[in-house]
């Protein structure tokens, strides 16, 4: 399967400061990659979509102003949290699909990054 | 929107036995179906799929059934190890669109040695 990674794997900051996490999907071209937060013991909860070239879909009660997408190029997406406070420590996780098929069938499957634990202190 | 409820949310098995894990799902327009398996502290990794126009699939010691008519899919695990020890989520995806699946709560599966 496609293989899709992250970095940082995890990070500790200082709460106010702004953490940037990558998302590269490294043997294919990523059109479309997703971004999902994830408490513990819970399930994934989609934050945003991003597409290349264009702005980020944001998911209802995601604050667009405090968690910024760039997707600028068709490997690698970012997740920007702007003045993270604790309440935003979580495990962030990235998905990226799979560019659709000849004839303009797209392609279902999402493949997960390995995800970046961040704790805000 | 989709509803995708999961169960049971814990399973508990000895090595060897089989283990089952149940999804149903709302909408009847969803026409993809992932399994995800997630390891502590790690992404979760595909394991399986089914479109709707198969019943089953089996990879191995890994199979999928499907039935559309009722709207639940199941994930079955012969000859346990304890290395499937991990949370196991199913999901359901309509054809079209953005293709934005909706993820079940989740199954965390222990396998005893």
């Amino acid at each position: 399967g496609a293989v899709v990674s992250q970095h940082p794997s995890r990070v500790i900051c200082k709460s106010g400061t702004s953490v940037k996490i990558e998302c590269r999907s490294l043997d294919f071209q990523a059109t479309t990659m997703f971004w999902y937060r994830q408490f513990p013991k819970q399930s994934l909860m989609l934050m945003a979509t991003s597409n290349e070239g264009s702005k980020a879909t944001y998911e209802q009660g995601v604050e667009k102003d405090k968690f910024l997408i760039n997707h600028a190029s068709l490997t690698l997406s970012t997740l920007t949290v702007t003045s993270a406070h604790p309440e935003d420590s979580s495990f962030y996780i990235c998905s990226a699909r799979e560019p659709g098929l000849a004839g303009g069938q797209s392609r279902e499957t999402q493949y997960f990054g390995p995800g970046t634990r961040l704790l805000v202190l | 929107g989709e509803n995708v409820e999961q169960h049971p949310s814990t399973l508990s098995v000895q090595e060897g036995d089989s283990a089952v894990i149940k999804c149903t799902y709302s909408d009847s327009a969803s026409n993809y179906f992932p399994w995800y398996k997630q390891e502590l502290g790690k992404g979760p990794q595909l394991i399986i799929d089914i479109r709707s126009n198969v019943g089953e699939k089996k990879d191995q010691r890994i199979a999928v059934t499907l039935n559309k008519t009722a709207k639940h899919f199941s994930l079955h695990i012969t000859e346990t190890q304890p290395e499937d020890s991990a949370v196991y989520f199913c999901a359901a995806s309509p054809s079209g669109g953005s293709y934005i699946p909706t993820f079940g709560r989740g199954t965390s599966l222990i396998v005893h040695p």
